[in-house]
C-alpha cells in the first residue's frame, strides 16, 4: 500500500541549530515527492518538490531535501533554523498517474531562542 | 497571480443551515481539489475536479456538494452538517491535468468551519 511516514511527531531545536526532518515513503510507481509547511490556522505552502534529476533539491526559505531511492527517504534539512520556521511540516508523495497526494502525519517543529 | 483565494476565512453554521465555501484561482490550473483537515492531522482529500468535471469523490457524505462553475472557481455547498464536520477546509489547484505530471498543489489558506 502507498504510504508516507514521518517518524517524528514533534521536534524541538534551538534557533541557529541545524534541522533534519525525516520522511519515508512506500510507493509502487516512480514517486513525486513534496514538502509542505503549515503555520497555525493557515494553508499549506510548498517548500520544495522532487520529480526527477538531481536528487538534492533546493527550496524556499533555505530548505533543501535529498531523495534517496535506496532508503525510500526524502528528508528535509536546513543548516540554521530561525524562530519563524516553527510550524507543522508535511511530507507528501504523488505520481504522474494519480490526482492524489498522500500526506504524512506531519512533524511539528518548535524553535527555542 | 499565484494564489488560491478562499472565502470566507471563518464560518459558523447551525446544523440546519445551508452555506457555501468558495475557492478561486487565476493560474490557469485545470485541476482543483477540496481537502478537509482536522486539528493536528494531515489534509484528507474530499473531491477532485479536472477540466470542470468531478473526477474523484472520496466517499464524502452527500451533505457536502461540490460544484465547479468554470475553470477558475470551485464551490463546496454545505447542508445539514454535523458538529464533527467542524474542520479547516482547504482548496488547492494544480497545473497538470489528471494522470499527468503532478507539479505540486497550490493551497489556499482555508476556511475554518465550526458547526454548532
Amino acid at each position: 500500500a502507498q504510504s508516507v511516514t514521518q517518524p517524528d511527531i514533534h521536534i524541538t531545536v534551538s534557533e541557529g541549530a541545524s534541522l533534519e526532518l525525516r520522511c519515508n515513503y512506500s510507493y509502487g510507481a516512480t514517486p513525486y515527492l513534496f514538502w509542505y509547511v503549515q503555520s497555525p490556522g493557515q494553508g499549506l505552502q510548498l517548500l520544495l518538490k522532487y520529480f526527477s534529476g538531481d536528487t538534492l533539491v533546493q527550496g524556499i526559505k533555505g530548505f533543501e531535501a535529498e531523495f534517496k531511492r535506496s532508503q525510500s527517504s526524502f528528508n528535509l534539512r536546513k543548516p540554521s533554523v530561525h524562530w519563524s520556521d516553527a510550524a507543522e511540516y508535511f511530507c507528501a508523495v504523488g505520481s504522474y498517474n494519480t490526482d492524489k497526494l498522500i500526506f504524512g502525519t506531519g512533524t511539528r517543529l518548535q524553535v527555542f531562542p | 497571480d499565484t494564489e488560491v483565494t478562499q472565502t470566507p476565512k471563518h464560518l459558523v453554521m447551525g446544523m440546519t443551515n445551508k452555506k457555501s465555501l468558495k475557492c478561486e484561482q487565476h493560474m490557469g490550473h485545470r485541476a482543483m481539489y477540496w481537502y478537509k483537515q482536522k486539528a493536528k492531522k494531515p489534509p484528507e482529500l474530499m473531491f477532485v475536479y479536472s477540466y470542470e468535471k468531478l473526477s474523484i469523490n472520496e466517499s464524502v457524505p452527500s451533505r457536502f456538494s461540490p460544484e465547479c462553475p468554470n475553470s477558475s472557481l470551485l464551490n463546496l455547498h454545505l447542508h445539514a452538517l454535523q458538529p464533527e464536520d467542524s474542520a479547516l477546509y482547504l482548496c488547492a489547484s494544480s497545473q497538470a491535468p489528471p494522470r499527468g505530471d503532478s507539479r505540486g498543489y497550490t493551497f489556499g489558506s482555508g476556511t475554518r468551519l465550526t458547526v454548532v
